[in-house]
């Protein structure tokens, strides 16, 4: 299986900074690499998709780059409403697998 | 606009089947274009991906669970299901259905999930 690996796993900032999570893959996963945030007792939302395409609906401050192995997700001014848990995941190879979670906490 | 919604006993006692239905609506699952799969996330943990099925019943499994786990499709009722016999308290889970863009594997409708508990 491939492994993913998120940094930080936890994360505190305040609204309106810039923030950064890094998805690391354990061999290339050239760009099939997705990006979801999920809030408390509510399902996982897609935001990116293919390593850098924004998700129908999301607002542009969130942005993905990367491919083979290192991924990045950067939310450009954070809102109160983006204080959740990101993960990533990748679709290249079954099985697909998420990486641990990174925690964007309020400071 | 899509909807899934997941349904199932929310308390499955150790060693037994687990049944999940995943009812879809505002859409049909005879798609060329996407799967259909079940995610699940023990409390307080990470996702994990169980499995996918295609409308025409191809079908997808984590090796992890693949002894396991069978997934199908019934495309007259655009339900598909979950079954995972043999049950432990590892596999007690918030269970989600969603479904899978063919092309990029992303997850781009979920339902809201269903809790399930294994206990005696």
């Amino acid at each position: 299986d491939i492994q993913m690996t998120q940094s930080p796993s936890s994360l505190s900032a305040s609204v309106g900074d810039r923030v950064t999570i890094t998805c690391r893959a354990s061999q290339s996963i050239s760009t099939f690499l997705n990006w979801y945030h999920q809030k408390p007792g509510k399902a996982p939302k897609l935001l990116i998709y293919a390593a850098s395409t924004l998700q129908s609906g999301v607002p542009s401050r969130f942005s993905g780059s990367g491919s083979g192995t290192d991924f990045t997700l950067t939310i450009s001014s954070l809102q109160p409403e983006d204080f959740a848990t990101y993960y990533c995941q990748q679709s290249y190879s079954t099985p697909s697998t998420f990486g641990q979670g990174t925690r964007l906490e309020i400071k | 606009q899509l909807q899934l919604q997941e349904s199932g006993p929310g308390l499955v006692k150790p060693s037994e089947t687990l049944s999940l239905i995943c009812t879809v609506s505002g859409g049909s699952i005879s798609s060329n274009d996407y799967y259909w799969g079940w995610v699940r996330q023990p409390p307080g943990k990470g996702l994990e991906w169980i499995g996918s099925i295609y409308y025409s019943g191809s079908t997808y499994y984590n090796p992890s669970l693949k002894s396991r786990v069978t997934i199908s499709v019934d495309t007259s009722k655009n339900q598909f299901s979950l079954k995972l016999n043999s049950m432990t308290a590892a596999d007690t889970a918030v269970y989600y259905c969603a479904r899978r863009n063919k092309r990029y594997g992303s997850g781009d409708y979920w339902g809201p999930g269903t809790l399930v508990t294994v206990s005696s």
